[in-house]
């Protein structure tokens, strides 16, 4: 089976910086990716890594090491509205996704 | 633009009784997939179907059935729900296994 681990809670001040970290363990590599997920709705796509290095769209920026089986998820300049889930995601050998629990980020003014 | 869309939103269900849950996707999309959200185990992937024709097991498949027997729709049968589906249930498309996945707003069912 795949092990995707990820902190279940993380607190920050609107404005601020949070690193949400995430590290697996899976039967090949094919991308990981992180989706928000408010309360009570749907998961939405934010980022995807295939390959080691930084991806930065905007506010949020995602960085992959293969080698360490890491990520991390970075959330600059909090908004109330940043208040939600981030679910990492790796897709495997045979294309399938596995989630991690995911980590329930709430910011405060 | 619809999207993807699931029916109903929300069911209680007897024990014992089987039940269908829907999703349609007007995108065209290739690949397909149902997962359940529990809280602290994240999403789990049941089935999925990479094109039309086609189903695989995921990760939780006992108890659940489904059919692809078109592009758009992909629906997911309990032939005799358990308490243990109780659960958020997510169906997803994407175009092809290599893009990101699109979700629908979700069932919540709960079986009694």
């Amino acid at each position: 089976g795949q092990n995707i681990d990820q902190p279940t809670e993380m607190t920050a001040t609107e404005g601020a910086i949070v690193q949400i970290n995430c590290t697996y363990q899976t039967s090949g590599f094919n991308g990981l990716f992180w989706y928000q997920q408010h309360a009570g709705e749907a998961p939405t796509f934010l980022s995807y890594n295939v390959l080691d290095g930084l991806e930065e769209k905007g506010r949020f920026s995602s960085f992959l090491s293969r080698s360490k089986g890491y990520s991390y998820l970075l959330l600059k300049e909090l908004q109330m509205k940043d208040s939600a889930s981030y679910l990492c995601a790796v897709r495997d050998g045979d294309y399938k996704l596995s989630f991690g629990a995911g980590t329930t980020v709430t910011v405060r003014a | 633009t619809a999207g993807i869309t699931q029916a109903p939103t929300s069911q209680i269900l007897a024990a014992g009784r089987s039940m269908t849950l829907r999703c349609t996707q007007d995108m065209r999309h290739n690949a397909m997939y149902w997962y359940r959200q529990d809280l602290g185990l994240g999403l789990r992937l049941i089935h999925y179907s990479n094109t039309a024709g086609t189903t695989g097991k995921g990760e939780v498949p006992d108890g659940y059935s489904v059919s692809r027997a078109n592009t758009d729709d992909f629906p997911l049968t309990l032939a005799s729900a358990v308490p243990s589906q109780t659960s958020v249930y997510f169906c997803a498309s994407s175009p092809g296994t290599m893009n990101e996945q699109f979700f629908g707003p979700g069932t919540r069912l709960t079986v009694l």
